[in-house]
């Protein structure tokens, strides 16, 4: 069984630019949780989606910050129009329910904005 | 926000001794957890801890849920060069009705050659 995939690992945007980050929950995993890692912090809440579904999305940003989990394919985190302070690690985690001990973690994708 | 201190920050030991890391908040917690996360990678829980009180290994951690609900330790004994990384302490607050996890900043654990 495959772990939660993300993609792209590294990104490279400039100021005003669009990022698209996915990520492929494990195989029966339908609860997928974003989170935000700045440096040297802790990861902070984002978004909380179940398949087609937004259940929770108080920690993110209200403008340029969606996310979205269709039914087929990937999660999806879209941040647009890009901004320095946008700079951080996106880890995307899935679980089978909604508990936190069951939350396994991908391996994040490192956006930079230049 | 609710948060959590971390201490320390950073701790650089040598291989074979025992390691001692906390986490305080200002509030009551139901549920304690541990992760490490290796450089570029995600977090990997460690221990999960639900009871005041509770105390729970893991091979060579422990980890102790405060009996004031307001803060865990987590233990490593004889440290190897795997051990190195980041440690975080993570929570969900006492009513909190969402589920939502609270991470401190973490413990940066560097062994000495």
């Amino acid at each position: 069984n495959a772990g939660v995939m993300q993609n792209p690992r590294h990104l490279v945007r400039r100021r005003g630019q669009e990022a698209r980050l996915r990520c492929s929950p494990m195989k029966g995993h339908s609860h997928v949780y974003w989170y935000r890692q700045l440096p040297e912090e802790g990861l902070k809440f984002m978004v909380y989606l179940q398949k087609e579904n937004i259940i929770d999305e108080s920690g993110m940003p209200k403008e340029r910050f969606s996310a979205e989990f269709p039914k087929e394919g990937p999660s999806i985190l879209r941040i647009q129009q890009v901004v320095r302070g946008d700079s951080a690690a996106y880890f995307c985690a899935s679980s089978p329910r909604h508990t936190v001990e069951t939350q396994y973690f991908g391996p994040g994708t490192r956006l930079l904005v230049l | 926000g609710q948060q959590l201190n971390q201490s320390p920050q950073s701790m650089f030991i040598q291989e074979g001794e025992d390691v001692s890391m906390n986490c305080t908040s200002s509030s009551i917690f139901n549920t304690w957890l541990w992760y490490k996360q290796d450089p570029g990678e995600g977090p990997v829980l460690l221990i999960a801890l639900y009871k005041a009180g509770e105390l729970t290994s893991n091979g060579r951690l422990t980890a102790q849920f405060g009996i004031t609900r307001k803060d865990s330790f987590l233990n490593i004994s004889a440290s190897i060069p795997s051990d190195v990384g980041i440690y975080f302490c993570a929570g969900l607050p006492f009513m909190n009705r969402d589920d939502k996890i609270i991470f401190g900043k973490g413990t940066r654990l560097h062994i000495l050659p």
